[in-house]
């Protein structure tokens, strides 16, 4: 089951920043925050991953409350191919590795 | 690198027929995953191996759908009838080891099939 509350849609302007949140409030300590996203007919892609510390990559910033209870994916210049939706997940450390996807944060750029 | 490969990339089947999607994940990666994706929701695992063997079936309808991957390698997932509700893309995935400190699954292009 998945265990992240995302937002279901989110806008921005492009070349601004975008910060998409995640709640995940049942989160045990050694599960790993992921982040991927789906552009339109393609498969997931892997776009960053964290446990207690922000993250940072070429394509996004990952910022982990203290608590560890939310994140949030930062985008810090938004451009039209980054329009998809972006799934947070808990890799769970106790049953296997699978991914569990949510719904999602369907992201529009607004050009 | 060449990518997790899948076909075909769309099939049209009518109710109660048989259908067939194959998985070609990235050389040397030990676990795969095979996901059905409903229209405007998430990707719901259905079954993961790690090499020949199955980690989790849990959410796998085994009436009606089979999956196996006999050289831990390429893997089938099979629908055998097919219903209405079958109708979703099949995206194949892998990871180089079953680790959760490997950083991420690779999915392949998936496998839109429309039951009529």
């Amino acid at each position: 089951d998945a265990k992240t509350t995302q937002p279901n849609s989110m806008e921005s302007n492009e070349e601004e920043p975008v910060h998409l949140p995640c709640n995940h409030s049942t989160i045990s300590g050694t599960d790993y925050i992921h982040w991927y996203r789906q552009l339109p007919s393609q498969g997931p892609e892997y776009v960053i991953h964290g446990l207690t510390s922000n993250v940072n990559n070429r394509m996004a910033s990952l910022a982990i409350a203290e608590d560890r209870k939310s994140s949030t994916l930062i985008l810090h210049r938004a451009t039209l191919r980054d329009a998809a939706v972006y799934y947070c997940i808990l890799r769970e450390s106790n049953t296997g590795n699978q991914f569990y996807f949510g719904t999602g944060t369907s992201l529009t750029v607004i050009p | 690198e060449a990518g997790v490969a899948q076909s075909p990339r769309y099939k049209i089947i009518e109710k109660r027929q048989s259908v067939a999607f194959w998985c070609n994940p990235i050389s040397g990666h030990a676990t795969l995953y095979w996901y059905q994706q409903i229209l405007g929701q998430g990707p719901k695992l259905l079954i993961q191996f790690q090499n020949n063997g199955v980690v989790d079936d849990s959410q796998l309808p085994k009436d009606r759908f089979s999956a196996e991957r006999l050289k831990g390698v390429d893997s089938t997932l099979k629908i055998q009838p097919a219903k209405l509700e079958d109708s979703a893309v099949y995206l194949c995935a892998s990871t180089l080891v079953p680790s959760i400190r490997v950083t991420e699954a690779f999915f392949g292009q998936g496998t839109r099939l429309t039951v009529v």
